[in-house]
């Protein structure tokens, strides 16, 4: 069974600054999707970067970015010019049965990512 | 403008006692899921259904039901069987194409 592993329970970044999150994964798979969410205190679900296995060239979206590793199976979360409102839990999601008939997600048990001013 | 609505935001259940959460989506989506979520960990799947009338057990399905009778509505019963109900429930909903499964804003149940 696929499994996803986030190291990293807590993380602490200043303002402006650039942190890391990391994410690794297993699966027997060649084609899946992979994806970063984040959870404000609000507790909503917001999608923050998809990465698509076959895909050589690492996703961005304006200060995020993703270091997607296949061959390691890691696939981290950078981000830049961090902001106060980038506080928030992150989790990483494997996409299980792509291209059949599941589309489960498989999520990782997070990342509480700290802003200080 | 197109979501996912689940109801009621917060929940309390009594010792013995059914409660069904609601989650209705107008994307049009053909799957839709419901996750769990406990603190310090992710989400869990309980039960997902890929088209009417069709649903699956996830991997904590012990204690919970549902049905999927119309396409845009997706509920889950948490029957008195469940013995720690106490969580955040979050249900999902994918369209075609592999698309990232969007959210509603989920529901939290508690023990009276």
């Amino acid at each position: 069974a696929q499994t996803v592993t986030q190291s990293q329970p807590e993380m602490s970044v200043q303002e402006a600054e650039t942190v890391t999150l990391s994410c690794t994964y297993d699966t027997s798979e060649s084609d899946y999707y992979l994806f970063w969410y984040k959870q404000p205190p609000s507790r909503q679900m917001i999608l923050v970067i998809r990465q698509e296995a076959y895909k050589q060239q690492n996703a961005t979206e304006n200060r995020f970015s993703v270091n997607f590793q296949k061959a390691a199976k890691s696939f981290s979360l950078k981000i830049s010019d961090s902001q106060l409102g980038d506080a928030a839990m992150y989790f990483c999601a494997y996409l299980e049965g792509y291209g059949g008939a599941t589309n489960k997600l498989i999520f990782g048990t997070g990342t509480l990512l700290a802003v200080q001013p | 403008d197109g979501g996912i609505t689940q109801s009621p935001k917060y929940l309390f259940r009594k010792e013995g006692q059914n409660v069904t959460l609601s989650c209705e989506q107008n994307l049009n989506h053909d799957a839709m899921y419901w996750y769990r979520q406990d603190p310090g960990q992710g989400l869990r799947l309980i039960y997902y259904s890929q088209i009417v009338n069709d649903f699956q057990k996830g991997d904590i399905a012990e204690g919970y039901s549902v049905s999927r009778e119309k396409k845009e509505s997706f509920p889950l019963t948490v029957t008195s069987a469940q013995k720690n109900p106490t969580a955040f429930y979050l249900c999902a909903s994918i369209g075609l194409g592999n698309q990232p499964q969007h959210f509603g804003d989920g529901t939290r149940l508690s023990i009276l």
